[in-house]
């Protein structure tokens, strides 16, 4: 089973700043086979990114994936007021899908 | 578009099966491309991914839950359903159902659902 770590566990940020959250993996995750999720109280987690770096439809630009084999970010540019969240990572590369703990995103 | 919804039971005794079903709206559940997948969320914890399902009804599931965990698909309803057994308070939480695209991760989900485990 690939374990996902995020870090940090909270970000604490003002609208406007960058963020850069982090997904490192226990085994290498060919083909590039990470996501990104958002997640917001009382919603249904949003895809972000896939495929590490692939913006999903409709995703705004400031959201930017990157990484390869075990470590992974995302970042987010300006953060936007609704920007403020949970942040999930996940692989697909196994049958046995994983997601990370979570980072929590808030405001400073 | 497609869209899912979950139904099923929001409280569940003790020990009985919790079971839930999620209806594929706005396209075909039989989708060579897809899997269709579950996942749950405990009160104050994060995603747990439990099990996923091919159209032609081959499935994996999260080890942790394997032993009580059956995912099966209804092509006629345009359905998928998770059935867990010998559940306790720990299986308490919101339940998702979401569609997996091969190589894309998990693009569309259902609003969740709440189930509680309490006698």
């Amino acid at each position: 089973e690939i374990v996902l770590t995020q870090s940090p566990g909270t970000l604490s940020l003002s609208p406007g700043e960058r963020a850069t959250l982090s997904c490192r993996a226990t085994q290498s995750i060919s083909r590039n086979y990470l996501a990104w999720y958002q997640h917001k109280p009382g919603q249904a987690p949003r895809l972000l990114i896939y495929g590490a770096s692939i913006r999903a439809t409709g995703i705004p630009d400031r959201f930017s994936g990157s990484g390869s084999g075990t470590d992974f970010s995302l970042t987010i540019s300006r953060l936007e007021p609704e920007d403020f969240a949970v942040y999930y990572c996940q692989q697909y590369v196994t049958s046995l899908y994983t997601f990370g703990q979570g980072t929590k995103l808030e405001i400073k | 578009q497609v869209q899912l919804q979950e139904s099923g039971p929001g409280l569940v005794k003790p020990s009985q099966t919790l079971s839930l079903t999620c209806t594929v709206s706005g396209g075909s559940i039989n989708s060579g491309s897809h899997y269709w997948s579950w996942i749950r969320q405990p009160a104050g914890k994060g995603l747990e991914w439990i099990g996923r399902i091919s159209s032609s009804g081959s499935a994996d599931y999260n080890p942790s839950l394997k032993s009580r965990v059956t995912i099966s698909v209804d092509m006629s309803k345009n359905q998928f359903s998770l059935k867990l057994s010998s559940v306790t308070a720990a299986d308490t939480a919101v339940y998702y159902c979401a569609r997996v695209v091969a190589a894309a991760g998990m693009d569309v989900w259902g609003e969740g659902t709440t189930v509680t485990v309490s006698s």
